[in-house]
């Protein structure tokens, strides 16, 4: 079962913009990742977020963590049409069990 | 360092079939994980192995099984194949804990 929701299920935006896609989850965690996936390929990590920060950078790259809320979002700026892949939350309860949202579809037109 | 691979990459059976799917980790790593994708059920956790054990189990029928060798390669296994095994099987190797990367995955098409 998935354990994350992902919203918006799909995002289209042009290119420059900045994407944020959200992700909630149900049950407490060590931490939650962040990952891509180009059209049915393997997965790409982004960014790892532990359970007791509450902001993270990487690049372009900006993540939240709300624990109180259950949730994260990630924030991509200056979106670029190579940006364009399904974004996959992933929580991490225990040892390498990954849990993964249902995805956002990020389409970023040039 | 080279990544983790998989083979095959693409793979078409019938129902009541069996496949047998690879994964090569990443040198040195000794945790491999699979995962299935649908676009029904999405990502779901299969197993996890770590030094030729199975460490963490999802729950899926056992119809899928797998098992992990000295070197760390794994492999998992589908037996009596259905429709509904369609999918994406990822595989990912690990490290530490927290850091996963994957293979490109096999895309197994059941007729």
């Amino acid at each position: 079962s998935q354990q994350g929701e992902e919203d918006p299920q799909a995002l289209s935006i042009q290119e420059g913009e900045n994407a944020t896609m959200n992700c909630s989850y149900k049950t407490s965690i060590n931490n939650l990742q962040w990952y891509r996936q180009n059209s049915g390929r393997g997965l790409v990590h982004l960014i790892l977020i532990r359970s007791n920060e509450r902001e993270k950078h990487s690049g372009r790259l900006r993540v939240t963590l709300d624990t109180s809320k259950k949730s994260s979002s990630l924030l991509i700026t200056a979106s670029r049409a190579a940006d364009t892949a399904s974004y996959f939350c992933a929580t991490e309860t225990s040892g390498s069990r990954l849990t993964f949202g249902e995805g956002t579809q990020l389409t970023v037109n040039p | 360092k080279a990544g983790v691979t998989q083979t095959p990459r693409y793979l078409i059976k019938t129902r009541g079939q069996q496949v047998t799917l690879s994964c090569s980790p990443i040198s040195g790593h000794r945790s491999v994980s699979w995962y299935q994708q649908t676009p029904g059920q999405g990502l779901q956790f299969l197993f996890e192995y770590f030094s030729e054990t199975q460490r963490n189990k999802g729950n899926f029928p056992g119809r899928f099984s797998g098992r992990q060798f000295s070197n760390s390669r794994s492999e998992m296994n589908v037996s009596t194949l259905e429709l509904g095994d369609s999918a994406l099987y990822l595989c990912a190797s690990s490290l530490r804990v927290n850091e996963q990367f994957f293979g490109p995955g096999t895309r197994l098409t059941v007729l």
